[in-house]
């Protein structure tokens, strides 16, 4: 299993909020990835980071925003979450070199009410 | 743009009974790789095809990669009910980026 975790697994908040969703891994990966996936459904790819001080959108808009100051750490902040925001997100990590094998995170599940 | 198209959606088969998803790209793949998800979990790297024509094997998990790299496919020998979940399959082409498949999901009938 991969060295890769999310906190928190399971949030329940009110409409409004804002929250970042924790993620840290402890393989030296250069690469995180933060994914959202609704049950059961296809994985949608919405930010990435290549290393410290780099982020970039992924493939499905998203009003979320992450940073990488440290290269272990890549947190996922909703400044104001709303229902549409309620889904699984996926944190994952990749090593440069490695033909991009991912490891995931076991996921932090967001309820937006 | 590059794109993986994943075929079945789902799939519903008794147990014993094999299983095969595919995959399929426009464009040639430097690698494939395919993940499987249990329900409720995290997705897990099951392996990576790299040559053309590449045949790897685990237990009852046969994969194939295709001769033009476009393609690939994951069968299951005699299916158990702990092969139950979603399989991906994902791209890589050659630009650092992985993209996923839509996935298939597996229900076992016991």
């Amino acid at each position: 299993e991969a060295d890769i975790y999310q906190t928190p697994r399971y949030l329940v908040i009110g409409t409004g909020k804002k929250i970042t969703l924790e993620c840290s891994q402890t393989m030296g990966h250069d690469k995180m990835y933060w994914y959202q996936q609704d049950p059961g459904m296809e994985l949608h790819l919405i930010h990435y980071s290549y290393g410290v001080n780099s982020t970039e959108k992924g493939d499905l808009s998203s009003e979320s925003t992450v940073s990488r100051i440290r290269t272990e750490h890549f947190p996922l902040t909703l400044e104001s979450a709303r229902p549409s925001h309620t889904s699984q997100y996926l944190c994952a990590s990749s090593k440069i070199g490695s033909g991009n094998t991912i490891y995931f995170g076991e996921g932090s599940w967001l309820t937006v009410v | 743009g590059q794109q993986v198209m994943q075929i079945p959606q789902y799939q519903h088969v008794q147990e014993g009974e094999d299983f095969t998803t595919y995959c399929n790209s426009s464009t040639t793949l430097s690698n494939i790789q395919w993940y499987k998800q249990r329900p409720g979990g995290h997705p897990v790297f099951l392996i990576q095809l790299v040559k053309s024509g590449e045949v790897k094997k685990q237990k009852r998990l046969t994969f194939q990669f295709g001769e033009a790299k476009k393609n690939s496919s994951l069968h299951i020998t005699a299916t158990q009910t702990t092969d139950v979940g979603t399989y991906f399959c994902a791209g890589n082409f050659g630009n650092e980026k992985l993209t996923f498949g839509t996935g298939t999901r597996l229900t076992i009938i016991p």
